[in-house]
C-alpha cells in the first residue's frame, strides 16, 4: 500500500546547525503535506502544510524562518531546522493524504531530533 | 473553529476486558469525518477507526466500535477482548472532508494512554 517514507528516524546535531527532514510519497503523488510536531506524551501540534509548486502555510506561531519547508515536487517535502537550539528538540512526522477522496491520510514514521 | 476534547488522560483495561475511550467535538458543519489513531511507543500513527458524520451506523473494526452520537458531538471508541499489543496513546481526531488537499488537515485531541494489565 501507499507509504510516506521519513528520514532521518534520529538525528542529534549541535546547537547553531541546520537539519532536514525529507519524506517521500512512495507510489502515490502527494500534492499536500502536512508537518507535525510531537512532545513528549502530548498531541500532534500541526506546524505548517505545504502543496507542491507554491509556499506552505504556516500555523500561528510557528517561526517560518526557523522550520523552512519546501515542496518542490509531488512526491517530496522537506522540513529544515535551521540555526538549531536545545528547544527544538522534538518529535517532527508528516503525513500525506493521497489524490483520491475517501483515500486514507498516509504518516511518516517521525524524526526524534535532539539537539546538543 | 472545531474542537476535539478528550477527558481522559490515562486509562487502563484488563486483559481480555472492555474499555471506552471517550472524545467529544465541536463543530457547525453538517458534514464531516472522525477518527481514532493509535500511536505506540513506536510512535508511529495507525488508523484505527474512522466515521462518517453522514453514516447514522456506528463503524466497526474487528475488537473496536465507536458509540457515534452525533446530535450529542460525541464519539467513544470501545475496544474489546483487550490484548496486551492495544497498550498505545490514542487520538481522537476531527477532519472536514477526506477529499485531497488541506481540507484533509486533522483537529487533533490530547490523546489518552491506555494500559492493558496482564
Amino acid at each position: 500500500g501507499a507509504v510516506v517514507s521519513q528520514h532521518p528516524s534520529r538525528v542529534i546535531c549541535k546547537s547553531g546547525t541546520s537539519v532536514k527532514i525529507e519524506c517521500r510519497s512512495l507510489d502515490f503523488q502527494a500534492t499536500t503535506m502536512f508537518w507535525y510536531r510531537q512532545f513528549p506524551k502530548q498531541s500532534l501540534m500541526l506546524m505548517a502544510t505545504s502543496n507542491e509548486g507554491s509556499k506552505a502555510t504556516y500555523e500561528q506561531g510557528v517561526e517560518k524562518d526557523k522550520f523552512l519547508i519546501n515542496h518542490a515536487s509531488l512526491t517530496l517535502s522537506t522540513l529544515t531546522v535551521t540555526s538549531a537550539h536545545p528547544e527544538d528538540s522534538s518529535f517532527y512526522i508528516c503525513s500525506a493524504p493521497e489524490t483520491r477522496a475517501n483515500s486514507p491520510l498516509h504518516f511518516g514514521n517521525g524524526t526524534r531530533l535532539t539537539v546538543t | 473553529a472545531q474542537t476535539v476534547t478528550q477527558s481522559q488522560p490515562e486509562m487502563s483495561v484488563q486483559e481480555a476486558e472492555t474499555v471506552t475511550l471517550s472524545c467529544t467535538y465541536d463543530t457547525s458543519e453538517s458534514d464531516y469525518y472522525l477518527f481514532w489513531y493509535k500511536q505506540p511507543p513506536s510512535r508511529q500513527m495507525i488508523l484505527v477507526i474512522r466515521q462518517e458524520a453522514y453514516k447514522q451506523q456506528n463503524a466497526t473494526e474487528n475488537r473496536f466500535s465507536v458509540n457515534f452520537q452525533k446530535a450529542a458531538k460525541s464519539f467513544s471508541l470501545k475496544i474489546s477482548d483487550s490484548q496486551l499489543g492495544d497498550a498505545a496513546m490514542y487520538f481522537c481526531a476531527y477532519s472536514r472532508s477526506t477529499s485531497a488537499g488541506n481540507n484533509r488537515k486533522l483537529i487533533w485531541g490530547l490523546g489518552t494512554s491506555l494500559a492493558v494489565n496482564p
